[in-house]
């Protein structure tokens, strides 16, 4: 199993260039999440899917459109790239909320972006 | 605002001595609070989590504390080795909610 993988592993952008950061899993889990990490702030969440079809807001979801594709694919998309979202981009899946233990995020291993 | 604040921001121990790492939060509809472990240029990895309904748990040489009436949980890591050295984040959800802290660099001294 390869767990969760992200692509690409790094990314370098101009401002107002889009792009869309891509993450699968294998583990068949139904929920997925989009963070940001920047230095000082810890994890914030962007996006999160809590289900097939469905998708909604985190903490930090301006700036940033997702996809849920089907249950193993959630990407990430920037539409006009800004300075301020120069961040490392972790995915995360998780078998579901509710249940003892099914909150286990697992994270990919991240995206470095950066927008010059 | 930070929903989850984590101090200190780092520590240095010596090999065998017993860090912790303090987390505290104001949402009471928090019922979830797993600690993770980050390592340099790799994503983070479940270490230990607790729920409200229980004051302590223990797996291996981690211990998560939990004060429910003070709204603070800490992690406290036992005989610390330096392979241990790492970032280590808190954090505390509500259904699929997720708020981490701003994380504790730890370095064990061998």
């Amino acid at each position: 199993n390869a767990g969760v993988t992200q692509t690409p592993k790094f990314q370098v952008l101009k401002t107002g260039q889009s792009m869309t950061l891509q993450c699968a899993q294998d583990m068949n889990h139904n929920s997925m999440y989009w963070y940001r990490q920047d230095p000082g702030m810890g994890l914030r969440l962007i996006y999160y899917s809590a289900s097939e079809g469905t998708t909604d807001k985190g903490e930090v979801p301006n700036g940033y459109n997702v996809s849920r594709l089907n249950k193993r694919e959630f990407s990430l998309r920037l539409e006009s790239a800004a300075p301020s979202q120069t961040s490392v981009y972790f995915c995360a899946s998780s078998w579901t909320s509710g249940l003892v233990g099914g909150e286990t995020q697992y994270f990919g291993p991240g995206t470095r972006l950066l927008v010059l | 605002q930070q929903q989850v604040k984590q101090s200190p921001q780092s520590l240095i121990v010596q090999k065998g001595g017993i860090p912790i790492i303090n987390c505290a939060y104001e949402n009471t509809a928090f019922d979830y609070f797993p600690w993770y472990q980050q390592f340099p240029g790799k994503g983070p990895a479940l270490l230990i989590a607790i729920r409200p309904d229980v004051s302590e748990k223990k797996e291996g040489r981690f211990t998560i504390s939990f004060n429910k009436s003070a709204k603070q949980f800490s992690l406290h890591i036992m005989d610390s080795q330096p392979g241990d050295s790492a970032t280590y984040f808190c954090a505390a959800s509500s259904g699929n909610q997720f708020y981490f802290g701003t994380g504790t660099s730890l370095t064990v001294i061998p």
